[in-house]
């Protein structure tokens, strides 16, 4: 059980063009799913925390306009880099909190989608 | 952002070998998660602690929740190569709203 399923594993875009990467927990419903970037070899950063029917809260210093979360239902929410730019080049991992049981203080995260902007 | 602090940062062992990392921070936490994350893959879960004092084991991994709920360490006994990887801890406070604090990572490595 516990699982959380990301797509695509990996993205190779333009510069200037947008990618939206999908979270879902696929055996149990999320009422929290977290996103978070990560660089080679470092801990994961939070970019921001996606509620199922609300706005999704951003960290500070992440753009909001520029990673469009939205969290439509207990089990999918999307990750949407727009106008994508080298800079954002990075390993983006999401997370899932259990909305029942002995799961909700537990996150299970991901396998993480690889994004490459040229 | 906040941090724990994780300790060792790398180690290097042989096969066979005991390994123990351990984090700790200034401010108490309700949970504590040990991960585990190879090359090009998301944390996977290693062990979760919800209780003060808990000492809770998965196979060949043992992990403790400290008394006062500042600290938390991870073993793993009898290493093998396949034990290669990042280690994370994670805590989780009540009122973080389901947010983790991350350890910086101990990279593992295992000689054959």
């Amino acid at each position: 059980g516990a699982v959380v399923s990301q797509h695509p594993s990996w993205v190779i875009c333009k510069s200037g063009t947008s990618v939206k990467i999908e979270c879902r927990s696929l055996d149990f419903q999320a009422t929290t799913m977290f996103w978070y970037r990560q660089f080679p070899k470092q801990s994961l950063m939070l970019m921001a925390t996606s509620n199922e029917g609300s706005k999704a809260t951003y960290e500070q210093g992440v753009e909001k306009d520029k990673f469009l979360i939205n969290h439509a239902s207990l089990t999918l929410s999307t990750l949407t880099v727009t106008s994508a730019h080298p800079e954002d080049s990075s390993f983006y991992i999401c997370s899932a909190r259990g909305a029942s049981g002995g799961w909700e203080e537990t996150q299970y995260f991901g396998p993480g989608t690889r994004l490459l902007v040229l | 952002g906040q941090q724990l602090n994780q300790s060792p940062q790398s180690m290097f062992i042989q096969e066979g070998e005991d390994v123990s990392m351990n984090c700790t921070s200034s401010s108490i936490f309700n949970t504590w998660l040990w991960y585990k994350q190879e090359p090009g893959e998301g944390p996977v879960l290693l062990i979760a602690l919800y209780k003060a004092g808990e000492l809770t084991s998965n196979g060949r991994l043992t992990a403790q929740f400290g008394i006062t709920r500042k600290d938390s360490f991870l073993n793993i006994s009898a290493s093998i190569p396949s034990d290669v990887g990042i280690y994370f801890c994670a805590g989780l406070r009540g009122t973080s709203y389901g947010k983790l604090t991350f350890g910086q990572g101990t990279i593992l490595t295992v000689h054959p």
